[in-house]
């Protein structure tokens, strides 16, 4: 399983935005990237996935290079409550497979 | 219905006490997956569940006992756990390659005195 590394913590203001950036140097051809959010005391939440170039949604961009060794997820115009752990994943996605969390960014925004 | 619903949400037991964890779907999804959190570190994975049918145990100690009835059902018996065990269970299911990814109930606070 390709193994994930991420900055432990970032700041960041309210109205900015924020690019997490990960590595998965050992990404396997049939591996996706997917980020997930987590606040204190709830389950991860699904943000975005992607396998190549760039993939946006309505809450996040996710821009991944050539060689996809690394990822970076892109939150437009903070707001405080995106003050979370973000993680990132890489896997096949298959039914039954496993999904491992690495050590996540703990992202604070501030007013 | 897109969610994972997990009771009960807050549980307090004894050492010598035996409960059980519930996590129930109904996205049809056909694996379904147990982690266990510690406060400030990532969701560790327990157990998988494809098709009913127990894939991987991540050498969970017995005192934990998966059961998955159907497959819209996970249950996690616990027997003679000790206070180490207290943390966040989670529960989570997918589908093949979904693009929502795996879907994660809101987990049991678990504390064991």
């Amino acid at each position: 399983l390709a193994k994930t590394t991420q900055p432990i913590s970032m700041d960041s203001y309210e109205g900015q935005e924020v690019n997490i950036t990960c590595s998965h140097n050992n990404i396997a051809t049939n591996d996706y990237i997917t980020w997930y959010q987590q606040f204190p005391s709830q389950g991860p939440r699904f943000i975005i996935q992607g396998y190549k170039t760039k993939v946006t949604n309505e809450v996040a961009s996710l821009f991944i290079p050539a060689d996809r060794k690394s990822s970076t997820l892109s939150l437009p115009r903070v707001s405080l409550s995106d003050t979370a752990v973000y993680y990132c994943l890489v896997g096949d996605g298959n039914q039954g497979g496993k999904l491992i969390f690495g050590q996540g960014t703990e992202l604070s925004v501030k007013p | 219905d897109t969610e994972v619903t997990q009771t009960p949400k807050h549980l307090v037991m004894g050492m010598t006490n035996k409960k059980s964890l519930k996590c129930e779907q109904h996205m049809g999804h056909r694996a379904m997956y147990w982690y266990k959190q510690k406060a400030k570190k990532p969701p560790e994975l327990m157990f998988v569940y494809s098709y009913e049918k127990l894939s991987i145990n991540e050498s969970v100690p017995s005192r934990f006992s998966p059961e998955c009835p159907n497959s819209s059902l996970l249950n996690l018996h616990l027997h003679a756990l000790q206070p180490e065990d207290s943390a966040l269970y989670l529960c989570a299911s997918t589908n093949t390659r979904t693009v929502n990814g795996y879907t994660f109930g809101s987990g049991t606070r678990l504390t064991v005195v």
